[in-house]
């Protein structure tokens, strides 16, 4: 969806390095999701904020880190990466309460060298 | 924590031949969702269902829920090319009611 967008796009780094995947919406979603998705193993949550002050830990958070600078933005951190986390990650969006759709940005195509 | 399986991880069909993907749980579902993800997309919302036994058909794509709310299926009718790609249902679960996503069927279609 164009109302949730994602840069860069796609990123090559170098093992070691800390690098930054940012994260828009415009739909007005109080909830913001960071996902991995690798070959076989679907997705899997790594971060997810349900307001500004309200950030936590998904299944898969470690070597991660996040930041919720707005309602409008979430910031996916690798602190220093590895070659593992090779993956495509999407960020998603939803309004609050049980059962509400998420909505996927187009994704960040990641290769640690 | 809650889990869904979900079965074929891949399917490859003739067009025109039929599909279905399951997805199956141990416990008790709240409701189910179902995405459907293009080959180098993202993950696009296809449908919810709720209640138990329902039924829900979106032109030749057939999802239903089980009557134990247990599991559920995607069925797709003659397909056609433009159907490949990867379904995945989800549930919501987990200590926060997140959005937990099975491992996705892949479908590849031969014309």
């Amino acid at each position: 969806d164009a109302d949730v967008t994602q840069t860069p796009r796609n990123r090559i780094t170098k093992t070691g390095k800390r690098i930054m995947l940012e994260c828009s919406q415009t739909k007005g979603h109080d909830r913001m999701y960071w996902y991995r998705q690798d070959p076989g193993l679907g997705l899997r949550l790594i971060y997810y904020s349900f307001d500004v002050k309200d950030i936590n830990k998904g299944e898969i958070s470690d070597g991660y880190s996040v930041s919720r600078q707005a309602q409008a933005k979430f910031s996916l951190s690798l602190e220093s990466a590895i070659p593992n986390q090779t993956a495509l990650y999407f960020c998603a969006t939803s309004r609050g309460g049980l059962g509400e759709t998420q909505y996927f940005g187009p994704g960040t195509r990641l290769l640690v060298l | 924590g809650q889990q869904v399986m979900q079965i074929p991880q891949y399917q490859h069909v003739q067009e025109g031949e039929d599909f279905t993907t399951y997805c199956n749980s141990s416990t008790t579902l709240s409701n189910i969702q179902w995405y459907k993800q293009r080959p180098g997309g993202h993950p696009v919302f296809l449908i919810q269902l709720v209640k138990s036994g329902e039924v829900k058909k979106q032109k030749r794509l057939t999802f239903q829920f089980g009557e134990a709310k247990k599991n559920s299926s995607l069925h797709i009718t003659a397909t056609q090319t433009t159907d490949v790609g990867t379904y995945f249902c989800a549930v919501y679960g987990g200590s926060q009611g997140n959005l937990i996503f099975g491992k996705g069927t892949k479908l590849s279609v031969k014309p």
